[in-house]
């Protein structure tokens, strides 16, 4: 089992580009999370899907984030355009809390 | 965001000592879920507990479900080098959702 993946690991970005996150989720989970990590607010939720479908986006912070799951098996976080603000490290997790992946370290410049 | 309170906020100890620390909210759980945390990885899961009072165990570790169901402890016995990390509570407030908050976290350091 290869666990949740996550791509790219490292990004780095000028502000008003898009950026595209990726998140490959484990075989079989239901349920898959987006979350962002930072010093200030530490980690967020941003939005959920069950069975590829959108449960709660209510913590997607702005119009400019947008996320989709077009199957079981890849979803996409997507900024656009990007800020520096926007830094963080944004991590994908499958089943009702359990495993995460390794995170994408976004930098906005 | 709302965010749980943690603490202590960080430690340091020597190996073999036995380490505790809390989480707290405003406002009742359902779940209660800890995690650590180490540089450049995501969070991995090390105890769920779903009711009030319910005592857990992971191997040295240990986490328990406040009665009041607006706290939560984790206790680590013999502490040892890799136990080294930062350490989050996660709740759930709402049946029927999955919008866990997360606490502040414990950043956990111990001398050899």
């Amino acid at each position: 089992d290869a666990g949740v993946i996550q791509s790219p690991r490292h990004e780095v970005t000028e502000m008003g580009q898009e950026v595209t996150l990726r998140c490959k989720p484990i075989s079989g989970h239901d349920y898959l999370f987006w979350y962002r990590q930072t010093m200030m607010r530490g980690l967020e939720l941003l939005i959920y899907f069950n069975n590829n479908v959108p449960i709660d986006d209510s913590g997607m912070p702005e119009d400019r984030f947008s996320a989709k799951m077009p199957n079981a098996s890849f979803s996409t976080l997507k900024i656009q355009p990007s800020e520096p603000r926007d830094s963080a490290v944004y991590f994908c997790a499958t089943t009702t809390g359990g495993t995460f992946g390794s995170g994408t370290r976004l930098t906005v410049v | 965001g709302q965010q749980l309170n943690q603490s202590p906020q960080s430690m340091f100890i020597q190996e073999g000592e036995d380490v505790s620390m809390n989480c707290t909210s405003s406002s009742i759980f359902n779940t209660w879920l800890w995690y650590k945390q180490d540089p450049g990885e995501g969070p991995v899961l090390l105890i769920a507990l779903y009711k009030a009072g319910e005592l857990t165990s992971n191997g040295r570790l240990t986490a328990q479900f406040g009665i009041t169901r607006k706290d939560s402890f984790l206790n680590i016995s013999a502490s040892i080098p890799s136990d080294v990390g930062i350490y989050f509570c996660a709740g759930l407030s709402t049946s029927g959702t999955y919008k866990y908050i997360f606490g502040t976290g414990t950043r956990l350091k111990v001398l050899a």
